[in-house]
């Protein structure tokens, strides 16, 4: 199985600042690689594919990169309502895996 | 408008069997992979189960399989897990999501999830 490592596992912000979460696949996978938001009793929300694709009617204050094996994704100007915890998944190969989660907290 | 709901989850004793529905709207979901993941209380996500659209295989994640099986109904557009020999570990909520199209596993859409707790 691919295993995603995700770090830092969690991360105190100010408003407006910017963070960049990583995440790194036990073996290439080219960019076959999706993030996800999810805050507290809902369900996950699509954010990006395909490594660095905006899912439509996400903002462009989420952005993400990598291939291969390490991926990044990037949140500007931070608001509150992007507190939330964010996943990572890679799609290459079933099973399908997700990277531990990155909770983000407004300080 | 696309729609994923899911439905079914509930109380069953360790050992019991349980069957969860996702009912599809908006889309067709033979050419969309529509899967099945899960979240224990207060932890990440775990990928379950889902259809090749490629071949139509059904794919099961190793804590599941054997335990756990994939079946739809094209005409309802509703897909079913059906979950048996129940363990405590098994206690999540359940999401279904539908892929983009022409993919197995890049989620786009999520259900908002139905609740299994596997507790005598």
């Amino acid at each position: 199985d691919i295993q995603m490592t995700q770090s830092p596992s969690s991360l105190s912000v100010s408003v407006g600042d910017s963070v960049t979460i990583t995440c790194r696949a036990s073996q290439a996978i080219d960019i076959h690689v999706a993030w996800f938001q999810q805050k507290p009793g809902k369900a996950p929300k699509s954010l990006i594919y395909s490594a660095s694709s905006l899912q439509s009617g996400v903002p462009s204050k989420f952005r993400g990169s990598g291939s291969g094996t390490d991926f990044a994704l990037t949140i500007s100007s931070l608001q509150p309502e992007d507190s939330a915890t964010y996943y990572c998944q890679q799609y290459m190969r079933y099973p399908f895996t997700f990277g531990g989660g990155t909770k983000v907290e407004m300080k | 408008e696309v729609q994923l709901l899911e439905s079914g989850g509930g109380l069953v004793p360790p050992g019991g069997s349980l069957t969860l529905s996702c009912a599809t709207s908006g889309f067709t979901f033979t050419s969309h992979g529509v899967n099945w993941a899960r979240q224990a209380p207060g932890k990440g996500l775990e990928w379950v189960s889902g259809f090749s659209i490629s071949d139509e295989y059904l794919h099961y994640a190793d804590s599941v399989q054997g335990r756990f099986s994939l079946s739809r109904d094209t005409s309802k557009g509703t897909i079913y897990l059906h979950m048996n020999s129940l363990r405590a570990e098994d206690t999540a909520v359940y999401y279904c999501a539908k892929s983009l199209l022409g993919t197995n596993g890049c989620f786009e859409s999520w259900g908002q999830g139905t609740l299994v707790t596997v507790s005598s």
